[in-house]
């Protein structure tokens, strides 16, 4: 079965703090994992792709398929990254998405 | 126009009423999906339109009613809610076949309430 794990409701650090958001998936074929922010008062809309394998706002993300995990990171977190964040998982034309990490930064 | 514009933002009923949320694209998108979200909770998938066709119904009651009139357009008729209904609904639009690989676009929600 599809499924995404956000071990994290609440994720804490203070500014300049290295910031590491976890999702772990299990899909019985190639997964496709993307992750979504929802900032306070706005769309949810898409933060990255993994097959891009960008940088966005300084947040990358790495397939592990050993681990079956696509964690996000930031090495510097800035008081304007504060929103919900959902990792997804696409496959069979739906979108599966996790249960999603707060992420407060603190001054 | 990159923006998924759902209508009206807010929405109450009552258990009898009947009523109607849209959801309206044009960036030439052909699939097309409705969410529901609680509070504090991801969004779940309900419906997913391809080229104007249903093509999947995650179980949702026959109260939800969807429609896709064209191309741009999408619909989610409500009848005989109940209050556990109350959430906020979520339209996204995405190229068809790219669901895996490209990027859906949401919109703002419609937030209903059932009394």
């Amino acid at each position: 079965a599809q499924r995404v794990t956000q071990p994290e409701k609440l994720l804490s650090v203070f500014k300049g703090a290295p910031v590491e958001l976890k999702c772990n998936y299990s899909y019985s074929g190639s997964p496709e994992l993307f992750w979504y922010v929802q900032y306070s008062r706005q769309r949810l809309q898409l933060l990255l792709r993994h097959i891009s394998r960008e940088s966005i706002k300084g947040f990358t993300a790495d397939l592990n398929k050993g681990e079956t995990s696509f964690h996000l990171k930031k090495p510097f977190a800035q008081e304007e990254d504060s929103a919900m964040y959902y990792c997804a998982l696409a496959g069979f034309n739906k979108f599966y998405f996790g249960s999603g990490t707060k992420l407060n930064v603190k001054p | 126009d990159t923006e998924v514009t759902q209508t009206p933002k807010h929405l109450v009923m009552g258990m009898t009423n009947k009523k109607s949320l849209k959801c309206e694209q044009h960036m030439g998108h052909r699939a097309m999906y409705w969410y529901k979200q609680k509070a504090k909770k991801p969004p779940e998938l309900m419906f997913v339109y391809s080229y104007e066709k249903l093509s999947i119904n995650e179980s949702v009651p026959s109260r939800f009613s969807p429609e896709c009139p064209n191309s741009s357009l999408l619909n989610l008729h409500l009848h005989a809610l109940q209050p556990e209904d109350s959430a906020l609904y979520l339209c996204a639009s995405s190229q068809v076949g790219t669901a895996n690989t490209g990027e859906l676009f949401f919109g703002e929600g419609s937030r209903l309430t059932v009394l």
